[in-house]
């Protein structure tokens, strides 16, 4: 079974930089069918498309982050890796990172999801 | 940039049907996709392709899609069902989430 876990700094300074991965257990970062993701939600809001990326390093970003995140993936480790700069009090969510399945239908859903892990930007 | 508009809430009655809409300009010509979110936990995917469930998801689940409208229909709703519901499509190179939808059993 597919598993993703999400790490990194439960705390980040205003104005500096965010940083998390995404362990991938359970099958292989580098799947020709796949693209990898973060989404994030702020305590009590709705769900927010980060970006996603492919083994290959090609990437997407929402058009509203896109000036501040990083997406990156390191196939021998399987993991692949998420950085927000210059993060404000609203930059405050749970982040999840996921699997983007592409089905032989030619369709697109995120299938399996990390557990989320929760970052604060406060001083 | 595309929008999709769910509504904030909806109550159902155990045993009733609830359906939740999600409204976006022409979502009909689109692939919509549905995840369950419970308290505290993972979102987790329901529906997808607006009618498709994944294994184990029970077969009260089911989608449909038109216009610009897709409905998520739970039938014989349980009190395990009771979470916030969101849809999401993809639309020029963007994933799109609905704001979600709370549904109170």
């Amino acid at each position: 079974q597919l598993q993703l876990q999400e790490s990194g700094p439960g705390l980040a300074k205003p104005s500096e930089t965010l940083s998390l991965t995404c362990s991938v257990s359970g099958g292989s970062i580098s799947s020709s069918n796949c693209y990898w993701g973060w989404i994030r939600q702020p305590p009590g809001k709705g769900l927010e498309w980060i970006g996603m990326i492919y083994y290959s390093g090609n990437t997407y970003y929402n058009p509203s982050l896109r000036s501040r995140v990083t997406i990156s993936v390191d196939t021998s480790k399987n993991e692949f890796s998420l950085r927000l700069s210059s993060v404000t009090a609203a930059d405050t969510a749970v982040y999840y990172c996921a699997r983007r399945f592409y089905d032989t239908s030619g369709h697109y859903y995120f299938d399996f999801w990390g557990q989320g892990t929760l970052v604060t930007v406060s001083s | 940039s595309y929008v999709l508009t769910q509504p904030p809430s909806v109550s159902v009655a155990p045993g009733k049907t609830a359906r939740i809409n999600c409204v976006g300009h022409n979502i009909g010509s689109k692939s919509v996709h549905w995840y369950q979110q419970k308290p505290g936990q993972a979102p987790v995917l329901v529906v997808y392709d607006y009618s498709d469930r994944p294994s184990g998801i029970p077969e009260r689940f089911s989608g449909s899609n038109s216009g610009n409208t897709a409905t998520l229909t739970i039938s014989r709703v349980e009190a395990g069902d009771e979470a916030d519901y969101y849809c999401q499509v993809w639309d020029s190179s963007n994933v799109v989430f609905g704001g979600g939808t709370k549904v109170t059993v």
